[in-house]
């Protein structure tokens, strides 16, 4: 069964720094991985959708790296802003069954402070 | 912003009553989901529908039922109620081959 975590749980930071945040899937046959972003009692807004055959993808202040062997995602987010604050997910698509679902894992909830 | 408008945003309801959610898209998408999101369990999926009529369940299923008559409206139904199922409800949709996922704005689900 497919599992998808994600650490840190919860990050705080201050304005400016770069940062990583980890998604990990415990089995490495998927189609995709994609990251979100969903801000207290919003839906979610789709940041980055990676491949299986892609390494990664950059979305301005955004990229998103895949090693599908090592079941590991990382989203890099440049000189970070307050308005980055908002809880990130990532999703894996996997192989198995065909039906296009998404699994999901817990969030990171991310702070940035001016 | 992809099409996708989740009716009601809003509800509040009585044990034992039904609930029907309705997810609309204008995106012509071929699959389309159902998740539920609570604290601590994260988003976990009800049931999908990869085309008009053909639907599945997902891993928390029980008590749920939906319906798709047309490519763009999936419908959720609870048939009676429940306090555990008090949550936030969203839909998502995709297109064929794995394309990227888009969600819509949820609907906040209240049993009393």
């Amino acid at each position: 069964k497919q599992e998808v975590t994600q650490i840190p749980a919860a990050l705080s930071v201050p304005e400016g720094e770069n940062l990583v945040l980890n998604c990990s899937f415990t089995d490495s046959a998927i189609y995709n991985l994609q990251w979100f972003r969903q801000d207290p009692g919003k839906g979610l807004t789709s940041l980055l959708l990676i491949q299986s055959s892609q390494r990664e993808q950059t979305s301005g202040r955004l990229n998103a790296s895949l090693d599908k062997s090592s079941g590991r995602s990382t989203l890099y987010i440049a000189a970070s802003q307050p308005g980055d604050s908002a809880t990130y997910l990532c999703a894996v698509r996997p192989e198995a069954g065909g039906y296009n679902k998404l699994i999901f894992g817990a969030g990171t909830r991310l702070a940035v402070h001016p | 912003d992809a099409g996708i408008t989740q009716s009601p945003r809003h509800k509040v309801t009585e044990t034992g009553t039904p609930v029907t959610l309705r997810c609309h898209q204008t995106e012509n998408h071929r699959y389309m989901y159902w998740y539920r999101q609570d604290p601590g369990h994260g988003l976990r999926l009800i049931h999908y529908s990869y085309g008009v009529k053909d639907t599945d369940k997902g891993e928390v299923s029980d008590g749920y039922s939906v319906s798709r008559s047309k490519t763009e409206d999936f419908l959720l139904t609870l048939e009676s109620a429940t306090s555990s199922q008090t949550s936030v409800y969203f839909c998502a949709i995709s297109g064929q081959g794995g394309t990227e996922a888009f969600f819509g704005q949820g609907t906040r689900l209240t049993v009393v």
